[in-house]
């Protein structure tokens, strides 16, 4: 079966732009969940969505933000991008949320320049 | 302070010989730990999930270890091949935390 997938694989972006992320899950997950990996910081959890509500959510300024929709899909927005944005932005889907089996997608390199 | 830290930072050894990765963590409340490898430009895979009462899993050529009551786990690689060159991720779950990452380099 497909994997989880994100969209686009790479990008680039210019100080003060805003940029949107698409993942889409395995078929039948209603949990997913997005996370920023850079190499200082490794990776950190942004936040969770199961069922179109977000469910959990790490320490990241409300520049970011998500969303899911009916099918499950999910979006992440940066708002206001920073230097610092730039990173690997990953999403993982899971039946049933994050304590449970997780499956990553390969991410979207973002770079602000 | 990251409740989950890992060492080596990093570690290169020869193809065919064992390494021993260690991850202790001190975050609350814990459900369980899992091990990921994430090779580069790729999103982490997951090699085992350990819960508090299990001591031992392996995954082929990968056996994880935890030790509750220290707070510890390994992770342990055998007959390490050139495609284990990645970086080898612990993860805490419960309250959710991640280390840092040992980066593994396997040369011929």
């Amino acid at each position: 079966k497909a994997g989880v997938t994100q969209t686009p694989r790479y990008l680039i972006k210019t100080r003060g732009q805003q940029v949107t992320l698409s993942c889409s899950p395995i078929s039948g997950h209603r949990s997913v969940s997005w996370y920023q990996q850079t190499p200082g910081q490794g990776l950190q959890f942004l936040f969770e969505y199961f069922s179109e509500t977000q469910r959990n959510k790490g320490n990241f300024p409300g520049r970011f933000s998500g969303r899911q929709f009916s099918n499950s899909r999910s979006e992440m927005n940066v708002s206001t991008l920073e230097l610092g944005d730039s990173a690997l932005y990953l999403c993982a889907s899971s039946l049933m949320g994050v304590n449970y089996g997780y499956t990553f997608g390969s991410g979207t390199r973002l770079t602000v320049v | 302070k990251n409740q989950v830290e890992q060492s080596p930072q990093s570690l290169i050894i020869l193809e065919g010989k064992n390494c021993t990765l260690q991850c202790n963590y001190t975050v609350s409340p814990f459900s369980n730990l899992r091990w990921y490898k994430q090779d580069t430009g790729r999103g982490p895979v997951s090699l085992t999930i350990m819960t508090f009462s299990e001591n031992t899993k392996s995954n082929g050529r990968y056996t994880a270890t935890l030790d509750a009551d220290t707070k510890q786990s390994s992770l342990h690689i055998t007959a390490s091949q050139l495609s284990d060159s990645a970086s080898y991720i612990c993860v805490s779950w419960g309250k959710l935390q991640f280390g840092a990452g040992t980066q593994v380099v396997v040369t011929p």
